[in-house]
């Protein structure tokens, strides 16, 4: 069966600073894999995918992530937070008829 | 133009009450969800409907029933509502049934009381 830990529960950065949110995925074929983030009271909003090619995709925001088949994770990575980026991001795994296995999510909290 | 958008966007309701939450897409995709998140913010995927078709049943009360009267329409519907209930619901949708990605709604927090 599929699976998704973020190992982080809660992280706290210094606006400014950068930023790196992991994931590991345990998935059986090539995994197709997401980055989602959810600011209060929100919706999910796609920040990033990956299913095929380059390993290191870039997505909305400035946010990017590296796919390493050998760690089995897709790590996301901010280089200089803003305030804004404040929210609960998701990692998940798989998609389409089966739908999305989500991690736990990771709660970022932005230092002034 | 929200492209997947639910109503209604709270709910607040009495145990035992039926209830129903609606999701439309307008983006043209042919699968939609519904997904629970729980109160420590864990999100499951309850259904899966593919061209109207259900697809996947997850492990789901038979309270909890899906209605798909067109493919840009997966509606909720929720009997004898119970306490354990509480949660926001999430409908998506995604281009086909092979691997794209979801396109979330803004969530319908329901509180049963």
């Amino acid at each position: 069966a599929q699976s998704v830990t973020q190992p982080d529960i809660h992280i706290t950065v210094s606006e400014g600073a950068s930023l790196e949110l992991r994931c590991n995925y345990s998935y059986g074929a090539t995994p197709y894999l997401f980055w989602y983030v959810q600011s209060p009271g929100q919706g999910l909003q796609l920040l990033l995918k990956y299913f095929s090619g380059d390993t290191l995709v870039q997505g909305i925001k400035g946010f990017e992530a590296e796919f390493k088949r050998s760690q089995s994770s897709f790590n996301l990575r901010k280089p200089s937070v803003h305030w804004s980026d404040a929210a609960e991001y998701f990692c998940a795994v798989g998609g389409g008829a089966d739908g999305l296995t989500f991690g736990k999510g990771t709660h970022l909290i932005i230092q002034p | 133009d929200t492209a997947v958008s639910q109503t209604p966007k709270y709910l607040v309701t009495q145990m035992g009450n039926d209830k129903s939450i609606k999701c439309e897409q307008n983006l043209g995709h042919d699968t939609m969800y519904w997904y629970k998140q729980d109160s420590k913010k864990f999100l499951k995927i309850m259904f899966s409907y593919n061209n109207k078709e259900l697809i996947i049943n997850e492990t789901v009360p038979n309270r909890f029933s899906p209605k798909s009267p067109d493919k840009a329409h997966l509606n909720l519907h929720i009997n004898s509502l119970e306490l354990g209930d509480s949660a926001v619901y999430f409908c998506a949708s995604s281009r086909t049934a092979k691997n794209t990605e979801a396109f979330f709604g803004q969530g319908t927090r329901l509180t049963v009381v």
